[in-house]
C-alpha cells in the first residue's frame, strides 16, 4: 500500500495560465474524489469519480474545471484560465467501495 | 449552509490529560461520520469512524461517541499526547447516497502541552 501520491506538490502560476493536476489512488480503489481547501476552512467537494466514470460534480466545479479519469486508474484536475481565488489545496482522495477516504498530500495551487 | 459544524476553533490541553474535540451536524440523512487529523503541508488522515447504528466506537486511545437525538459527536483522546498536536476534521457522509462524499466541519486545531 503505497497511499494516494498527488502531482505537483505546489504549484505557482499567474492568472489566466491552465494548470494541471494529477492523482494516484491507492492501488484497486476503485471510487476517486476530489476536494478543495482553502485557509481555515474544511475540505469541500469537487467532484468524484467510480472507475472511469464520472457520476457527480459539485456546483463549486465552473467551467474552467475539468477532471477525468481515463482507464479508471489516475485522474487529473485541469484548470482553465486560473484566477487568483483559485488558490487552494487541491486533495484527491481514494476508496474501495467503503465510506472511509485516503487522502493525499494535496498540491497547492498559487495563482498570483 | 455549514452542515457540519465544529464550533471551537482551538482547544489547549496537558499531556496526560483528556480532550475532547465536539462537532455538530444538522443534516439527517447523514448516517455515517468520520474524524481526520492534519498536520500542516499533509492531506487529512483518517482517524476514527462511527455508523448511525452505534453510539460509540473506540480504537485504542479515541473514542468517539455519537447521539443521533442532539446530532451531535465527540472525539476523546485519552491520555493527549504532544503528538496529537494537529488540526482535527468532523466529516459526515450519507451512505446510502450514491457517492458517499465527505462533508467537513472547519476543524478544531488542538494543541498538547508537554
Amino acid at each position: 500500500d503505497t497511499g494516494v501520491s498527488q502531482d505537483p506538490r505546489h504549484k505557482i502560476t499567474k492568472r489566466g495560465q491552465n494548470v494541471t493536476f494529477r492523482c494516484d489512488p491507492i492501488s484497486e480503489h476503485n471510487r476517486l474524489y476530489w476536494y478543495r481547501q482553502t485557509l481555515g476552512q474544511g475540505p469541500e467537494f469537487l467532484t468524484y469519480f467510480q472507475n472511469e466514470a464520472q457520476l457527480e460534480k459539485s456546483r463549486l466545479l465552473s467551467d474552467r474545471f475539468s477532471a477525468e479519469r481515463p482507464k479508471g486508474s489516475f485522474s487529473t484536475l485541469e484548470i482553465q484560465r486560473t484566477e487568483q481565488g483559485d488558490s487552494a489545496m487541491y486533495l484527491c482522495a481514494s476508496s474501495l467501495q467503503t465510506v472511509t477516504q485516503y487522502f493525499g498530500p494535496g498540491t497547492r495551487l498559487t495563482v498570483l | 449552509d455549514q452542515q457540519v459544524k465544529q464550533n471551537s476553533p482551538s482547544l489547549s490541553v496537558q499531556e496526560g490529560r483528556i480532550s475532547i474535540l465536539n462537532c455538530d451536524y444538522t443534516n439527517s440523512m447523514f448516517d455515517y461520520f468520520l474524524w481526520y487529523k492534519k498536520y500542516p503541508a499533509e492531506g487529512p488522515t483518517f482517524l476514527i469512524s462511527i455508523s448511525s447504528i452505534k453510539d460509540k466506537n473506540e480504537d485504542g486511545r479515541f473514542t468517539v461517541f455519537l447521539n443521533k437525538s442532539a446530532k451531535h459527536l465527540s472525539l476523546h483522546i485519552v491520555p493527549s499526547q504532544p503528538g496529537d498536536s494537529a488540526v482535527y476534521f468532523c466529516a459526515a457522509s450519507a451512505v446510502s447516497g450514491a457517492n458517499s462524499k465527505l462533508t467537513f466541519g472547519k476543524g478544531i486545531t488542538l494543541s498538547v502541552r508537554p
